[in-house]
């Protein structure tokens, strides 16, 4: 069964201390990973999709980056408007499956 | 512009009735979505449908039902057969039937009286 698992599930940071978030997967075999964005009440929005080991994607202050057991969204200098969820998701290579997600990392940016 | 749509924003229902909530996207995608997300949890599968007059239960759509008779529109009724409906709902699309990235609308807040 595919699975994806995030940590911490909350996280506390000052404005500017960098950190990172971290999405574990066990999927059989994986055709794409994808990070999103979500501000309370509101839908998840895309951020992000990584589709083999090494790949790196940057937006902004966001940076995502993908082995084959694991996902880390890095946070740098983070500011009190980078609070949200973050949540991540797999995609099996294995018949026609929708996405599986993890239950989110909260963060929250204290300035 | 296009996008996703759902309405209401939100809706309260009582004990026993049908609700209806109501999802439209202009992105000309071909799959289309529901998730339940709870408190503290992820988002968990009702249904999804990959083409018109086709969907495929997911984890969860005992008490749930939806109909697919065009493709921007993926409407999901909530049965009084559900135990516990109260939770925010989220429609989503994808371009290419499942594959990739999915694309979420604003959410509906159900709430049972």
């Amino acid at each position: 069964e595919d699975q994806v698992t995030q940590s911490p599930e909350a996280l506390r940071l000052q404005e500017g201390e960098s950190s990172s978030l971290n999405c574990s997967y066990t999927v059989s075999g994986l055709r794409g990973l994808f990070w999103y964005r979500q501000d309370p009440g509101k839908g998840p929005e895309f951020l992000f999709t990584l589709y083999s080991a090494g790949e790196e994607k940057e937006k902004e202050r966001l940076k995502a980056t993908l082995t084959k057991k694991e996902s880390f969204l890095h946070i740098t200098a983070p500011k009190p408007e980078d609070s949200a969820t973050y949540l991540c998701a797999v995609q099996a290579t294995s018949g026609n499956t929708p996405l599986v997600f993890g239950k989110g990392t909260r963060l929250s940016v204290i300035a | 512009d296009g996008g996703i749509t759902q309405s209401p924003k939100y809706l309260f229902r009582k004990e026993g009735q049908n609700v209806t909530l109501s999802c439209e996207q202009n992105l000309n995608h071909d799959a289309m979505y529901w998730y339940r997300q709870d408190p503290g949890q992820g988002l968990r599968l009702i249904y999804y449908s990959q083409i018109v007059n086709d969907f495929q239960k997911g984890d969860i759509a005992e008490g749930y039902s939806v109909s697919r008779e065009k493709k921007e529109s993926f409407p999901l009724t909530v049965t009084s057969a559900q135990k516990n409906p109260t939770a925010f709902y989220l429609c989503a699309s994808s371009l290419a039937g499942v594959l990739g990235e999915q694309f979420f609308g604003p959410g509906t807040r159900l709430t049972v009286l």
